[in-house]
């Protein structure tokens, strides 16, 4: 199906160990932003990117690191896994320019770390 | 420092109802307005949405209200019905000049519609 897709949709990892949460669109959008959805605090910004080569942090980007060599694909890497990283993570993506605003966002991923 | 503040956290309103959620936000160079609904287990897609060129956007049973020199602005939900039951989160960016930013949201609203 076209659209954003997100991998794996459940992860549950230990503490200190290396995870990629993979994100991709298929519709040449280029911005993409990752986000992470805590209970309190809403949806926040981990990292987005304009375009391919293009990173920027978010809100709250300590402990990921994300790239984007293909336009399509924007995974995020949590080096080493920290409880406080248990969260909803939601992948969006958006067309550049002032024509269409629209964010879409993926149907996120459940980790646990554990 | 959010930059933008949601409320109520939680909303019961009776089926038939007006659900009113509101939102506030502090840089005054915000000129996009969106509010996304979200239902569970599933990612936010965008609702409504409005500029700051106009006061009030309907969509249906959906209305943003806009008031720019209180830098407030609140989606109202006519005739509320249980399908409506979801998080509602508004957001705010800067979508003027190539450097669009990225939304900064509000930290929802849980909405339930009972019968």
């Amino acid at each position: 199906d076209a659209g954003i897709t997100q991998s794996p949709r459940y992860k549950i990892t230990e503490t200190g160990r290396q995870v990629t949460l993979m994100c991709h669109q298929t519709w040449s959008h280029s911005y993409m932003f990752w986000y992470r959805q805590d209970l309190g605090h809403g949806l926040r910004l981990i990292y987005y990117s304009a375009a391919a080569d293009i990173t920027d942090k978010g809100e709250v980007p300590d402990g990921y690191v994300v790239s984007r060599s293909k336009t399509e694909n924007f995974p995020l890497t949590l080096e080493s896994a920290t409880r406080s990283q248990t969260s909803v993570y939601f992948c969006a993506s958006r067309v550049r320019g002032q024509g269409s605003h629209e964010q879409y966002f993926g149907p996120g991923t459940r980790l646990t770390v554990t | 420092q959010q930059q933008v503040k949601q409320s109520p956290q939680s909303l019961i309103v009776q089926k038939g109802g007006i659900s009113i959620i509101n939102c506030a936000y502090e840089n005054t160079a915000f000129d996009y307005f969106p509010w996304y609904q979200q239902f569970p287990g599933k990612g936010p897609a965008l609702l409504i949405a409005i500029r700051p060129d106009v006061s009030e956007k309907k969509e249906g049973r959906f209305t943003i209200s806009f008031n720019k020199s209180a830098k407030q602005f609140s989606l109202h939900i006519m005739d509320s019905q249980p399908g409506d039951s979801a998080t509602y989160f508004c957001a705010a960016s800067i979508l003027r000049n190539s450097g669009n930013t990225p939304l900064v949201f509000g930290k929802g609203t849980r909405l339930s519609v009972i019968a």
